[in-house]
């Protein structure tokens, strides 16, 4: 079955440290893969997004994601994190031919102590 | 402003009295989608629809009702809610193509007693 997996569950980091997230999918075929992000008390909210072309993408405030296809991976990642990058982040994937339907990894929880 | 709605934000509610939430979105969009979020299982989606009339079962539909009379509109249906419904939710709306990103909802914080 499809799944993504996101190794990290809970990340704590310290501010100007530098940030990678793990998000790994089983599928074989295209896709399009997405990060969102979401702020305590907040919805989720897109961060970036690859579908084709620059497999280096990047997103807002800072983050980029980097897909790596013969590693099945998209990987988020901020050179230096601030204590407002608190937050929750989902990896997301959607496979070419099941257009509207994402398959979800279970999130990262990352905490940025000032 | 380009947004999705959902209301109520927070509701207390007891075991087996109906109740809809509503969400409404003013994008034109195509696809909606129902999600339940609980604590290490992440995003669950409930059900979806990929236009008016047009509704199909997520990964997590038991317990749950959708309809999409109108292109907006998409609320959720409970009803009989029970305790294993206390949850957090989210609409989401997406323009139809595999590229494009969904958009949330601020989400209904709902406790069955």
């Amino acid at each position: 079955a499809q799944s993504v997996s996101q190794h990290n569950h809970h990340v704590i980091l310290s501010e100007a440290a530098s940030l990678e997230l793990g998000c790994n999918y089983s599928y074989g075929g295209t896709v399009n893969l997405f990060w969102y992000v979401q702020y305590p008390g907040q919805h989720l909210q897109l961060l970036l997004k690859y579908f084709s072309g620059d497999p280096l993408v990047k997103g807002i405030k800072g983050f980029e994601a980097e897909f790596i296809k013969s590693k099945f991976s998209f990987n988020l990642r901020k050179p230096s994190v601030q204590w407002s990058d608190t937050a929750e982040y989902f990896c997301a994937v959607k496979t070419a031919g099941n257009n509207r339907k994402l398959i979800w990894g279970l999130g990262t929880s990352l905490a940025v102590n000032p | 402003e380009a947004q999705v709605t959902q209301n109520p934000r927070y509701l207390i509610t007891v075991t087996g009295k109906k109740l809809t939430v509503t969400c409404s979105q003013n994008m034109n969009h195509e696809y909606m989608s129902w999600y339940r979020q609980d604590p290490g299982l992440g995003l669950r989606q409930i059900y979806y629809s990929m236009n008016v009339e047009v509704t199909d079962k997520g990964d997590v539909p038991e317990g749950y009702k959708v309809s999409r009379k109108e292109k907006r509109n998409f609320p959720l249906i409970l009803e009989s809610p029970s305790p294993n419904q206390t949850s957090l939710y989210f609409c989401a709306s997406q323009l139809a193509g595999d590229h494009n990103e969904q958009f949330f909802g601020p989400g209904t914080r709902l406790t069955v007693l």
